[in-house]
């Protein structure tokens, strides 16, 4: 059973472009999370995607925006990157099954803007 | 402000000894809790989760979680550590239960020395 799958694992930007990220979540799950963890802290909440529609949302600009798709796979877009915007993307899932509270991580895709 | 605190920047033990790491939040309401860990270069692995019930979780590998509501913590345990729980421990809250937002803390890196 493949657990949540996130490509590519690392990228490499300049200031200004724009960076598409993806996510498989685990069989079985419906339910898409986006998290930006900058080294040395904690992951912060982006937004929540099922039913292909942004369910919540954190205290991000709308430069990061985000999809689901019928699969329920996910793509995180981020548009006139900044420096800031370097950090570890963590794409997370879950099922909506009563009792399914726990959110499975992906490894990641490490974000450089230069 | 919604928040969650790990005042430990790094816990160290000795192999055999029990460990703790402490988590405090402040959140309004009964939020459900969780550990979650990181190992290098890899995503969060969910340890153990508290919903309602006994103040005493037990999770995976071992650990445990201890839930004091009037002191607002969910401290993490280990009777008895080991080298290869080495790594770096997250403490999350999700303040709506039901939602997926989660804030976490900043995290506490165990060192376990053999």
């Amino acid at each position: 059973d493949a657990g949540v799958t996130q490509s590519p694992t690392h990228l490499i930007k300049t200031r200004g472009q724009q960076v598409t990220l993806r996510c498989s979540p685990k069989s079985g799950h419906d339910t898409v999370s986006w998290y930006q963890q900058a080294l040395g802290q904690g992951p912060q909440f982006i937004f929540q995607y099922y039913e292909e529609e942004e369910r919540q949302r954190g205290n991000f600009p709308d430069r990061f925006s985000g999809h689901q798709f019928p699969n329920y796979s996910s793509e995180l877009n981020v548009n006139a990157l900044l420096l800031g915007d370097s950090a570890l993307y963590l794409c997370a899932s879950r099922t909506r099954d009563p009792g399914g509270n726990e959110q499975f991580f992906g490894p990641g895709t490490r974000l450089t803007v230069l | 402000a919604q928040s969650v605190a790990q005042p430990e920047d790094q816990v160290n033990v000795a192999e055999g000894n029990p460990l703790t790491v402490k988590c405090t939040y402040s959140v309004s309401g009964n939020p459900y809790l969780f550990w979650y860990v990181q190992y290098p270069n890899r995503g969060l692995q969910f340890l153990l989760k508290y919903i309602t019930g006994d103040n005493l979780v037990k999770g995976s590998y071992g650990f445990e979680a201890e839930f004091n509501k009037s002191q607002t913590s969910f401290h993490l345990k280990k009777p008895s550590a080991l080298v290869s729980d080495s790594a770096l421990y997250f403490c999350a809250v999700s303040p709506l239960r039901g939602t997926d937002k989660l804030i976490f803390g900043t995290g506490t890196r165990l060192q376990v020395f053999p």
